[in-house]
């Protein structure tokens, strides 16, 4: 079965860091390509990040680029997100996400984080 | 405000059909098959019902179709049951590596 825990999430304040760790189990992570998505408190889902199988390619949103990394370690079968510069709008539900073909299949239960002063 | 367009909410008796509309443009939707539709319940993590369009996963209703025209994709939802009343979410592959969601749709059982 496919499990995907996401852990690091808490409360930061503005201009913060925080790194978030995705702890996969169940499948070969070291052939699936993995994203970030994020949830605002009542809002949509939105697409943050996606990694490639080696970790040797990443592609960002607009609204993280510069100061979210997202990283992995396939010895260890752990996705991250290193996220620098924290804004209040980055406060949301962060979820780990593992790609079949170009589509987010397996989701995890997600790690909240609060950005506020 | 969300890349692809989706009606805030829809709504249908038991037993009823409900479509749910995800308009892109060519550059997401319209360009690639690779659209799919998610359910979430409150406070719990998006479970994906369809992709590759309309395909579904294994141990999904077939009460779940989908379809795609043009820059348009649609959820049907066919013989509605209260567990259906959730929220659902389109999502494309937007090329560059890069992917969309819609804002979402809730879907109420009346």
């Amino acid at each position: 079965e496919v499990q995907l825990v996401e852990s690091g999430g808490g409360l930061v304040q503005p201009g913060g860091s925080l790194r978030l760790s995705c702890e996969a189990t169940g499948f070969d992570f070291n052939i699936y390509w993995m994203h970030w998505v994020r949830q605002a408190p009542g809002k949509g889902l939105v697409w943050v990040s996606r990694i490639n199988s080696a970790g040797s390619n990443t592609t960002y949103a607009d609204s993280v680029k510069g100061r979210f990394t997202i990283s992995r370690d396939n010895a260890e079968d752990t996705l991250y997100l290193q996220m620098n510069s924290l804004r209040v709008d980055d406060t949301a539900v962060y979820y780990c996400v593992r790609d079949t073909k170009y589509q987010l299949q397996s989701w995890g239960q997600g790690t909240l984080v609060t950005v506020s002063p | 405000q969300s890349v692809l367009t989706q009606p805030r909410s829809v709504s249908g008796s038991p037993g009823q059909s409900v479509t749910i509309s995800c308009t892109g443009r060519s550059s997401d939707v319209g360009g690639y098959n690779y659209v799919s539709w998610l359910q979430q319940y409150p406070g719990k993590a998006p479970k994906l019902m369809l992709f590759d369009v309309g395909k579904r996963p294994s141990g999904v209703p077939d009460r779940f179709s989908g379809s795609k025209y043009g820059n348009t994709a649609s959820l049907t939802i066919s013989g509605l049951q209260a567990e259906d009343e959730a929220d659902y979410y389109c999502c494309s592959y937007a090329g560059s590596y890069t992917w969309v969601f819609g804002g979402g749709t809730k879907v109420t059982v009346l």
